[in-house]
């Protein structure tokens, strides 16, 4: 079955240092890869999507590249904040339609705290 | 902006008993999915509706879960009996579609402690 592998956490970083959580899948077909974000206490919130290969998704600074070739699709942030500090979670999907229907497949999520 | 409503935010109880949950989708999203997310995990799939109709139910156990969207609108999560090893968080998430390019809205969860 799908399956989704996130870099161990905890990740502790200094505000303005450069940021990278690795994520690695396996999939059959051509899934959907996303990138979620938790606060304490909320939900999840969508960070940022790709749907097909080479793709980039991008959004508040953070990028992620769909990599086929290496099934990867490794978060990025050139300079992070206080308020960066969350859970991250990489997560897949398959397309849908047919007997699949595009339910998500999860990651054990990136706990990132950030320091002033 | 639209949201995934959920209620209670909080519920404790003790095993044995029964406990529900209560979900009201984006207006208009046909797809609703309820996940639970044990402490320091990701979150897992328990069932899925399309509309009314339930797609997928293969990780909701069946003997103790029960899940029902009857008009296709909102939707309801039952454990009975509770059992200590389903604290968790229960979130309840949307789409318009179940195609996986469309994105997944989330509510912000209950958070169930058994005792």
């Amino acid at each position: 079955g799908d399956s989704v592998t996130q870099m161990e956490g905890p990740v502790t970083l200094s505000e303005e240092a450069f940021l990278t959580i690795n994520c690695t899948y396996t999939a059959t077909g051509y899934p959907s890869l996303f990138w979620y974000v938790q606060y304490p206490g909320e939900g999840l919130q969508l960070l940022l999507k790709a749907t097909k290969a080479d793709d980039k998704g991008s959004n508040k600074g953070f990028e992620a590249t769909y990599r086929k070739e290496t099934t990867s699709f490794h978060l990025e942030k050139g300079s992070v904040q206080v308020s960066d500090s969350a859970v991250y979670f990489c997560a897949l999907s398959d397309r849908g339609g047919g007997t699949s229907y595009g339910k998500l497949t999860f990651g054990q999520g990136t706990i990132l705290t950030v320091h002033p | 902006e639209a949201e995934v409503a959920q209620s209670p935010r909080y519920k404790i109880t003790e095993k044995s008993q029964a406990v529900a949950f209560w979900c009201d989708p984006i207006s208009g999203h046909a797809t609703l999915y309820w996940y639970r997310q044990i402490l320091g995990q990701g979150p897992e799939l328990l069932v899925q509706f399309q509309d009314e109709s339930v797609v997928d139910d293969s990780q909701l156990p069946k003997d103790r879960f029960s899940a029902e969207r009857l008009k296709g609108v909102d939707s309801t999560l039952k454990i009975q009996p509770a059992e200590l090893g389903d604290s968790a968080m229960y979130l309840c998430a949307s789409s318009f579609l179940e195609t996986g390019a469309y994105e997944q809205f989330f509510g912000p969860g209950t958070r169930l402690t058994v005792l």
